[in-house]
């Protein structure tokens, strides 16, 4: 079956860093997304992996092996307005998201 | 660019009616448009795949004929729920692709529906 994980809730200090993994289980591959939504709205895209490495742009940056199934997305710098849950999905062979529950990040003065 | 608009942004209805919610991109033409249902603190389920001009492909356990799905342009997707039950109220987003590179898909800013 498919399946994409990754933990429920996370909180972090202002300030600091913190890293959302998530590990997936498809048929076949097409790419691994991470969104941000905050409660209440619709969720806006952060960032796509389909190669193996690091992508970075800005405070955030995403991580991707194909290998191990594993996807990671980095805050850095973190401040108040980047509370919210973070969306792993990954795409299959036919071009369809698989989405994971979501991690909520609470962000801490 | 690449805006996926949705109205009405919020609805409230009685048991028993239907509710048109309609999606569009305003500044690009999407062949594809995916309708997804999101539950408090759940993840998004997708519901149907809307393609231009032919019907719509169903996941399996959506309701074909409670969620009427129409895609009638390249810019406009609607979806109707009919005779809405509490239990249909859900936040309803639609996203669309722009065909990027990159599959990204855009998303409306959703649409809250409350079935009284």
């Amino acid at each position: 079956g498919q399946n994409i994980d990754q933990p429920t809730e996370m909180t972090a200090t202002e300030g600091a860093i913190v890293q959302i993994n998530c590990t997936y289980q498809t048929s076949g591959f097409n790419g691994l997304f991470w969104y941000q939504q905050h409660a209440g709205e619709a969720p806006t895209f952060l960032s796509y992996n389909v190669l193996d490495g690091l992508e970075e742009k800005g405070r955030f940056s995403s991580f991707l092996s194909r290998s191990k199934g594993y996807s990671y997305l980095l805050l850095k710098e973190l401040q108040m307005k980047d509370s919210a849950s973070y969306l792993c999905a990954a795409m299959d062979s036919n071009y369809q998201l698989i989405w994971g529950a979501g991690t909520k990040l609470i962000i801490k003065p | 660019g690449a805006v996926v608009s949705q109205h009405p942004s919020r609805v409230i209805c009685k048991s028993g009616t239907s509710v048109k919610i309609e999606c569009r991109s305003l500044d690009f033409q999407a062949t594809t448009m995916f309708w997804y249902r999101q539950f408090p603190k759940k993840s998004l389920m997708l519901m149907a795949t809307s393609n231009e001009g032919s019907k719509a492909t169903y996941e399996q356990g959506v309701e074909k004929d409670k969620f009427l799905i129409n895609h009638a342009s390249l810019t406009l997707s609607t979806l109707t729920v009919t005779s809405a039950h509490p239990e249909d109220s859900s936040f309803y987003i639609c996203s669309a692709g722009a065909g990027r590179e990159n599959n990204e898909q855009f998303f409306g800013p959703g649409t809250r529906l409350t079935v009284l």
